[in-house]
């Protein structure tokens, strides 16, 4: 059974760092891309970036370049989501996602880490 | 602003046939496929259709297609707890980003 479990919820102060997971089970963590999405409170769906663990080939949307990095350490099949520097407005739910439908489309998603922000 | 357009809100009566639209252009709609995502209650997304494909578990009532640079996803016999938030998303080669749609709101009455 594929899975994508993510690293319980945090609760930071602005300007701090911070690193979330997501651990891949149930099939070739290398062989699929992991991407990440971001939903703010009451809002959609955010694409943030996408990393395939085989090669760390990495991309990240125009309006989270610079922001965040994506990584994956393939021995532990397990992708990261981090921040050097938070500012309240980080304050979000973040979300992995497999990419391994038909075409570039999702197929499983990871539960979700509420990621919260506040001095 | 999102990439892909899609309703704010739907609804529709138990047993009926609701359609959800989404639509791109040809840089993303027009030139891969499209995945449909359900969210119930800002729960965790769910993938309900991947191309015109049902992932394992779904039912049937769900189906998928596309025509041009318009994907639509439609539910045959609307049950209670198919009440739930709808997300379209699909890759842009212009912009080397997935995108997202901005959900459309369903509402079983």
């Amino acid at each position: 059974e594929v899975q994508l479990v993510q690293s319980g919820a945090e609760v930071k102060k602005p300007g701090e760092s911070l690193k979330i997971s997501c651990k891949g089970s149930g099939y070739s963590f290398t062989s699929y891309w992991i991407g990440w999405v971001r939903q703010m409170p009451g809002k959609g769906l955010e694409w943030m970036g996408i990393i395939y663990p085989g090669d760390s080939d990495t991309r990240y949307s125009p309006s989270f370049q610079g922001q965040v990095t994506i990584s994956a350490d393939k021995s532990i099949s397990t992708a990261y989501l981090q921040w050097s520097s938070l500012k309240a407005s980080d304050t979000a739910m973040y979300y992995c996602a497999r990419r391994g439908g038909v075409g570039a489309t999702i197929d499983y998603w990871g539960q979700g880490t509420l990621v919260t922000v506040s001095s | 602003q999102s990439a892909l357009t899609q309703e704010a809100s739907v609804s529709g009566t138990v047993g009926q046939k609701v359609t959800l639209s989404c639509t791109g252009n040809s840089n993303n709609i027009g030139s891969y496929a499209v995945g449909w995502y359900q969210q119930i209650s800002h729960g965790a997304p769910k993938t309900v259709m991947f191309g015109n494909s049902l992932p394992s578990g779904i039912p049937d009532r769900f189906s998928g297609s596309k025509s041009g640079t318009t994907a639509s996803l439609t539910i045959s016999g609307l049950q209670p707890e198919d009440e739930a938030d709808y997300y379209c998303s699909t890759w842009d080669y212009s912009l080397s980003a997935q995108v997202f749609g901005g959900g459309t709101k369903l509402t079983v009455l």
